[in-house]
């Protein structure tokens, strides 16, 4: 049973427009909700994360939007930039140790 | 800080033999991951340590998977023998204190 479901698989967005990513979670448990960015031949880089104690976190053009009810968070990319291309990951974890993550969605900014 | 360090960068070898994989935390953290990644099924947990204590090795796929840390700098991902089916991408991560884990650029292994 996949504990982190996360859509679209693939996104294509317009220079200067938003991305959005969007993650489901099963268990309550959760503790932490981070997002990370992986792109091509390197290793996933931690990006913005945030707790359920919060309904969102802004960093830059990122923010993250926390739904603790309906066990939904999702990533917001403002004034999105070609050099944002990647593929992003969401996670989640239980007291720091154990790490689900989402499938990925590869995202790409046309300039 | 070099980050975390991975060898080999690419592995390409024969099934049946046998592949080390090597990790070199970032010093002073604590916690180490074994991830592995692959297109079906994403990056998936197999391992992880803390102060070189294996914690939980239930993502490890088979016996023929096996994992060290003999001090807090080096750790190894050992596959013996190796199958087609292994071939993935090998990522080691560390974590100083709790929640934020830098990763390794990764092993790319390759089994014919």
């Amino acid at each position: 049973q996949q504990q982190v479901k996360q859509s679209p698989q693939s996104l294509i967005v317009q220079k200067g427009g938003i991305s959005i990513i969007n993650c489901a979670y099963e268990n309550t448990a959760f503790d932490y909700f981070p997002w990370y960015q992986q792109f091509p031949g390197k290793g996933p880089a931690l990006l913005i994360a945030i707790r359920p104690d919060v309904s969102e976190k802004k960093e830059g053009r990122f923010t993250i939007s926390f739904n603790k009810s309906a066990k939904q968070f999702s990533l917001h990319i403002m004034d999105s930039q070609p050099g944002d291309s990647a593929t992003y990951f969401c996670a989640a974890s239980l007291t720091g140790n154990q790490f689900y993550f989402g499938t990925g969605t590869s995202l790409t900014v046309i300039p | 800080d070099a980050g975390v360090i991975q060898s080999p960068r690419h592995e390409v070898t024969e099934m049946g033999q046998e592949v080390t994989l090597r990790c070199k935390p970032i010093s002073g953290h604590n916690s180490l991951f074994w991830y592995r990644q692959t297109m079906m099924r994403g990056l998936e947990l197999l391992i992880y340590f803390n102060n070189n204590v294996p914690i939980d090795d239930s993502g490890m796929p088979e016996d023929r998977f096996s994992a060290k840390m003999p001090n807090a700098s080096f750790s190894t991902l050992k596959i013996q023998p190796s199958e087609p089916r292994d071939s993935a991408v090998y990522f080691c991560a560390s974590r100083p204190q709790y929640n934020e884990q830098f990763f390794g650029p990764g092993t790319r292994l390759t089994v014919l």
